[in-house]
């Protein structure tokens, strides 16, 4: 079954623990993201990566840290987290490459509650 | 600046209501995507529209493409409790394959 797996799917954490939301797909995707969903903004792309070490910063990308060593693994790290970084967070996985159109499917996982206390 | 406006914000009905929801850009777009998201849980991919004027049906659910491809709209017959949550749009500007998404429509139907 096609799947983004994402973990934990609930964290309440003090403000400045280092965490690590970590994020599995199971497609063979090149390209990876992670999104923060918040009231009245929406979804806003925090980081993505095209590929296995290639990673670029989106819309809000202050505060966070990524890294993709493996395709399947894009693990999202707060080194010093704020309340401000209290958020629902998702990983998404879409194919990409030559062959792939612009407009293929993201998958996303079931979502990662933070809230930073 | 938001790329992709969606109207309404939130929407509560009656079972049996029909409705529609707009998205809309100043941007053209090569191709949009319906997602619908449910309480906990991530969006899921409803429909892709790649064609100007093109006119996708999902069982009581119509999607259509604006001529210009600036815009989208999704209308549902005969709406169900079932197709409460939150309908999002999405696309990618340009050719940098970054999805971009619209804040959402919140959908209630209640019966």
């Amino acid at each position: 079954e096609a799947q983004v797996t994402q973990n934990p799917r609930y964290l309440i954490t003090v403000t400045g623990k280092k965490l690590t939301v970590t994020c599995s797909q199971n497609m063979n995707h090149e390209y990876m993201s992670w999104y923060r969903q918040d009231p009245g903004l929406g979804l806003r792309q925090i980081y993505y990566s095209m590929n296995v070490e290639v990673t670029d910063k989106g819309d809000v990308p202050e505060g966070y840290k990524v890294s993709r060593k493996e395709k399947r693994n894009f693990p999202l790290i707060l080194e010093s987290p704020s309340p401000n970084q209290t958020s629902l967070y998702f990983c998404a996985s879409r194919a990409w490459g030559q062959g792939s159109p612009l407009n293929t499917e993201a998958f996303f996982g079931q979502g990662t509650r933070l809230t930073v206390v | 600046t938001q790329l992709l406006e969606q109207s309404p914000q939130f929407l509560s009905i009656q079972e049996g209501e029909n409705l529609t929801v707009y998205c809309n850009s100043s941007s053209v777009f090569s191709s949009l995507q319906w997602y619908r998201q449910e309480p906990g849980e991530g969006p899921v991919l409803l429909v892709t529209v790649v064609t100007g004027g093109e006119v996708k049906k999902l069982k009581r659910l119509t999607f259509q493409f604006g001529d210009a491809r600036k815009d989208s709209s999704l209308h549902i017959t005969a709406a169900q409790p079932g197709d409460t949550g939150l309908y999002l749009c999405a696309g990618v500007p340009g050719s940098n394959y970054k999805l971009t998404f619209g804040k959402g429509t919140l959908l209630t139907v209640n019966p």
